[in-house]
C-alpha cells in the first residue's frame, strides 16, 4: 500500500516549457487535490477533484490545468512555465464517509524550479 | 472567501513549558484538521476534529474544536525538542467540501 505517490520528485524547467505532474493513489479515495507551498507559507489549493472525470478550481488555478481520467490518478499540467510557478507541489487524497469528507493524505511533494 | 488564521506564526519555547496555538476560521465548518510538517518533508495528519466540542489528545498534544466560535486550539504540554516542526490547521467547509483552506502554519522551535 503506497498511499499517495507523486512523480517526479524534483524538476527544473526553463521558462515557457510545459510539464505534467502525476499523482497516483491506491486507497480508492474519491477526492484528490493539488496544492502549492511557497517558502514560509501554508498550502494554497490549485485544483481539486471530487470524483473521476470531475475537476474544479481552487484558490490559485491560473496557469495550471488538471485532469482526472481515472479515479486513482490526478494530473497537474503547466502549459507554459513561469518563474512564479517555482514552488513545492503537493498532491493529496481523501475519502468520503456518509456525507463527510475526511482527512487528506499527502504525497511527498514535487520541488519545481522554473528558471 | 474562506479565511483561516493561525497565531502565532512563530513560537520559540523552552522544553517543559506549555503553550497553545490558535486557529480561527471564517465560515461554517464542522470539520477541522491539524497537520505537522518537518522541514523538507510532507504533511502528516495529527488530528481530525469532526464536531463541535471535539477534543483529541496524542502524547503532549491536545486539539479541540469550537464550531460556534469558529476556533480550534492545539495545546502543547511540557514541550520537548521532538515537537519542533510547523503545524498547520485546515478547514474543509460544510458546503463545497473539496475546497479546503490551510492556515499559514505555526513554526514551533523547542529549545533545551
Amino acid at each position: 500500500n503506497a498511499g499517495v505517490t507523486q512523480t517526479p520528485k524534483f524538476r527544473v524547467l526553463k521558462t515557457g516549457q510545459s510539464m505534467t505532474l502525476l499523482c497516483a493513489q491506491d486507497m480508492n479515495h474519491e477526492y484528490m487535490y493539488w496544492y502549492r507551498q511557497d517558502p514560509g507559507m501554508g498550502l494554497r489549493l490549485i485544483h481539486y477533484s471530487v470524483g473521476e472525470g470531475t475537476t474544479a478550481k481552487g484558490e490559485v488555478p491560473d496557469g495550471y490545468n488538471v485532469s482526472r481520467l481515472k479515479k486513482q490518478n490526478f494530473l497537474l499540467g503547466l502549459e507554459s512555465a513561469a518563474p512564479s510557478q517555482t514552488s513545492v507541489y503537493f498532491c493529496a487524497s481523501s475519502y468520503v464517509t456518509g456525507d463527510m469528507n475526511t482527512e487528506a493524505f499527502f504525497g511527498q511533494g514535487t520541488r519545481l524550479t522554473v528558471v | 472567501e474562506l479565511k483561516v488564521e493561525q497565531n502565532p506564526l512563530f513560537l520559540s519555547m523552552q522544553e517543559g513549558k506549555n503553550y497553545t496555538i490558535y486557529c480561527n476560521y471564517s465560515t461554517t465548518s464542522d470539520r477541522l484538521y491539524w497537520y505537522r510538517q518537518d522541514p523538507g518533508k510532507s504533511l502528516e495528519s495529527l488530528f481530525v476534529l469532526l464536531s463541535n466540542g471535539a477534543v483529541k489528545q496524542e502524547g503532549r498534544l491536545m486539539a479541540s474544536l469550537d464550531t460556534k466560535a469558529r476556533l480550534s486550539t492545539l495545546h502543547i504540554t511540557a514541550a520537548v525538542h521532538d515537537l519542533s516542526a510547523t503545524y498547520f490547521c485546515a478547514v474543509f467547509p460544510n458546503t463545497n467540501a473539496g475546497k479546503s483552506t490551510f492556515g499559514d502554519g505555526t513554526t514551533l522551535t523547542v529549545k533545551p
